[in-house]
């Protein structure tokens, strides 16, 4: 069966300072990725997304960026991080055809001071 | 742009007092409607995916149903361990990598 890891499950960080969140997948290979981040306000919004390894897009412009160094890793980083980064950071994974669903983390909880 | 609406925003039931939630939804051409369900401070845990108007899918207490418009996830007999966020999310077919647009969710909480 497959399990999707995130860690940290909790951070808090300085304003300014970096970031470093990571997630793996288990037992499938060549899954499609996803970094999701949820406000306060229960809405997930897709943040990154990717097809294969080093292959990323972006959904919407900000602080953070993601790489994929591995078929089965998944990294969201940011080099200085602000106060509106604070949130519940989601991945994902699904089959790589699309009409599949989606399989979610655990999540990280960010909170920056 | 593809939307999906939720409501209610919040439903309080008696425990084994059935209902409904409904997410209305908008989207160029419709590849797959999903429900998940999120527990406080955990990631959404997937239900079902529906694909084409008139079909249903059931598991356990919960079945979900879609129409061209929108989709409900009726509630038979609920017991406080079906309290929970619920959420609805789309695919378009105009997506090559499954992006996913989500509702804002229904948080149900049902009393013994």
């Amino acid at each position: 069966s497959q399990t999707i890891h995130q860690w940290p499950a909790t951070l808090v960080q300085p304003v300014g300072s970096p970031l470093s969140l990571e997630c793996t997948v288990e037992g499938t290979s060549n899954p499609n990725l996803y970094w999701y981040r949820q406000a306060a306000g229960r809405g997930l919004q897709l943040l990154f997304y990717s097809v294969g390894i080093g292959q990323i897009s972006s959904e919407v412009p900000q602080n953070l960026s993601a790489s994929r160094p591995q078929d089965r890793q998944f990294i969201l980083s940011s080099k200085k991080l602000l106060l509106s980064d604070s949130g519940f950071y989601l991945c994902a994974w699904s089959r790589l055809a699309s009409g599949n669903e989606q399989f979610f983390g655990p999540g990280t909880r960010l909170t920056v001071l | 742009e593809d939307q999906v609406t939720q409501s209610p925003e919040a439903l309080r039931l008696q425990e084994g007092e059935s209902s409904s939630l409904n997410c209305s939804y908008t989207v160029s051409g419709l590849r797959g409607l999903f429900w998940y369900r999120q527990d406080p401070g955990k990631g959404p845990e997937f239900l079902f995916t529906l694909y084409s108007a008139g079909e249903e899918k059931e598991k356990e207490r919960l079945k979900a149903t879609l129409t061209k418009k929108e989709s409900f996830l009726h509630i038979t007999a609920p017991k406080p361990e079906d309290s929970a966020t619920y959420l609805c999310a789309v695919q378009s077919l105009s997506t090559s990598y499954g992006k996913l647009t989500f509702g804002q969710g229904t948080i149900l909480t049902v009393h013994p």
